[in-house]
């Protein structure tokens, strides 16, 4: 059974920083590529970024692109997204993905259940 | 970047309805994309991919149709367990991976 388990997220001051994690198993990982989507309160979803199988091809969204990075650890089944000069248009609920296929322009086939971050003075 | 239009953003049915939601991208995406199933406080649930593809497991009233701009997803016979909101999105190409804004399918 796929499972994704997200952590890290929390209330953040504008401007800081907050590093997510996702923990994957049931799957090879190292065999798919990933994604983090988010969904502000009562809002839509939006992709955030994505990571091929091996981290030689990454993209972002444009909203947060030169401020959040995406990583991947494959010998340890885990996903990351480092998040700098947080704002309050960050605040959602972000959702780690498994892809579809290696390469991360793909669709998401698994989610796991979110963290909150909620960035607030 | 693309944009994903879905129409209608909400929908109201009765079970056993049969029911239609179209996605609109605003430049061909040739078969790239994919339906979503989202019930309130849940994760997002893949139905469809690669525009008529059924996700494994997905009951087959579910499907889907298009290619190039113009996408649709039909529920055939409207059971109980479909009311939620679905989403399409599109993963041509070029990131970003953008979604449609949601259609809210609700109780008659």
């Amino acid at each position: 059974e796929v499972q994704l388990v997200e952590s890290g997220g929390g209330l953040v001051q504008p401007g800081r920083s907050l590093r997510l994690s996702c923990a994957a198993s049931g799957f090879t990982f190292d065999d798919y590529a990933m994604h983090w989507v988010r969904q502000a309160p009562g809002k839509g979803l939006e992709w955030v970024s994505g990571i091929s199988w091996n981290s030689g091809s990454t993209g972002y969204a444009d909203s947060v692109k030169g401020r959040f990075t995406i990583s991947r650890d494959n010998a340890k089944n885990s996903l990351y997204l480092q998040m700098n000069s947080l704002r309050a248009e960050d605040t959602a609920l972000y959702y780690c993905a498994k892809g579809g296929s290696w390469n991360y322009s793909t669709f998401c086939d698994y989610w796991g259940q979110g963290t909150l971050v909620t960035v607030s003075s | 970047a693309i944009r994903m239009t879905q129409s209608p953003s909400s929908l109201s049915a009765s079970t056993g309805d049969r029911v239609t939601i179209t996605c609109r991208a605003s430049q061909g995406i040739s078969s790239y994309l994919a339906w979503y199933q989202q019930k309130p406080g849940k994760a997002p649930k893949l139905l469809i991919y690669a525009a008529s593809t059924l996700q494994s497991g997905v009951p087959s009233r579910f499907s889907g149709s298009g290619s190039g701009t113009d996408f649709t997803l039909t529920i055939s016979c409207l059971q109980s367990e479909d009311f939620a909101t679905y989403y399409c999105q599109q993963y041509y190409s070029y990131p970003p991976y953008s979604f449609g804004q949601g259609t809210k399918l609700e109780i008659k």
